[in-house]
């Protein structure tokens, strides 16, 4: 069965930090990884995905995630987090059309 | 890009009333739409699967009488609470698309049932 885990709930990053949450799957085949994110009360923002070839993924705002296939893993990261860059973060697993989610990552960020 | 829309943003209703939330795609065709449910500082749990012009598929332990799902275009699908109860009190979130191109996800509906 498809599943993700993101192992921690929150991280505390200062602002100009680099930044990485990780990420780790369970899927029976070949897997399209997304990573989400949420601000309060709001919907959830593609960030980047991944189906194939290059396994470093360049997103938006600044992100990017690298699929380690030997690893099972989708970790995300930045090289300079922004105080605007506080929010839930959510790693998902596609199959052919559902996705399953991670628990989430609540990101904050320190002056 | 995809844009996906979902409306209200937020109801407040009476406990035993109905509740229609509606996902539109509203530059592309959406074969499939999916529901999701969202817990307070959780993460997002499928409800259902819906299909266009066919009945939508539910998730183990989703009550298919009190969330009644209708996808009767290419580009609408509806999510109907009925007879609500605090309990379904939540943040509910329509997505669209697929493989290979991703998923694009509504702005979310916060239900408070009073």
């Amino acid at each position: 069965a498809q599943s993700v885990t993101q192992p921690d709930i929150h991280i505390t990053v200062s602002e100009g930090a680099s930044l990485e949450l990780r990420c780790n799957y369970s899927y029976g085949a070949t897997p399209y990884l997304f990573w989400y994110v949420q601000s309060p009360g709001q919907g959830l923002q593609l960030l980047l995905k991944y189906f194939s070839g290059d396994t470093l993924v360049q997103g938006i705002k600044g992100f990017e995630a690298e699929f380690k296939r030997s690893q099972s893993s989708f970790n995300l990261r930045k090289p300079s987090v922004h105080w605007s860059d506080a929010a839930e973060y959510f790693c998902a697993v596609g199959g052919f059309q559902k996705l399953v989610f991670g628990t989430g990552t609540r990101l904050l960020v320190s002056p | 890009g995809a844009v996906v829309s979902q409306h209200p943003s937020w109801v407040i209703c009476k406990s035993g009333t109905s509740v229609k939330i509606e996902c539109r795609s509203l530059d592309f065709q959406a074969t499939t739409m999916f529901w999701y449910r969202q817990f307070p500082k959780q993460s997002l749990m499928l409800m259902a699967t819906s299909n266009e012009g066919s009945k939508a598929t539910y998730e183990q332990g989703v009550e298919k009488d009190k969330f009644l799902i209708n996808h009767a275009s290419l580009t609408l699908s509806t999510l109907t609470v009925t007879s609500a109860h605090p309990e379904d009190s939540s943040f509910y979130i329509c997505s669209a698309g697929g493989r290979p191109y991703g998923y694009t996800f509504g702005s979310g509906t916060r239900l408070t049932v009073v």
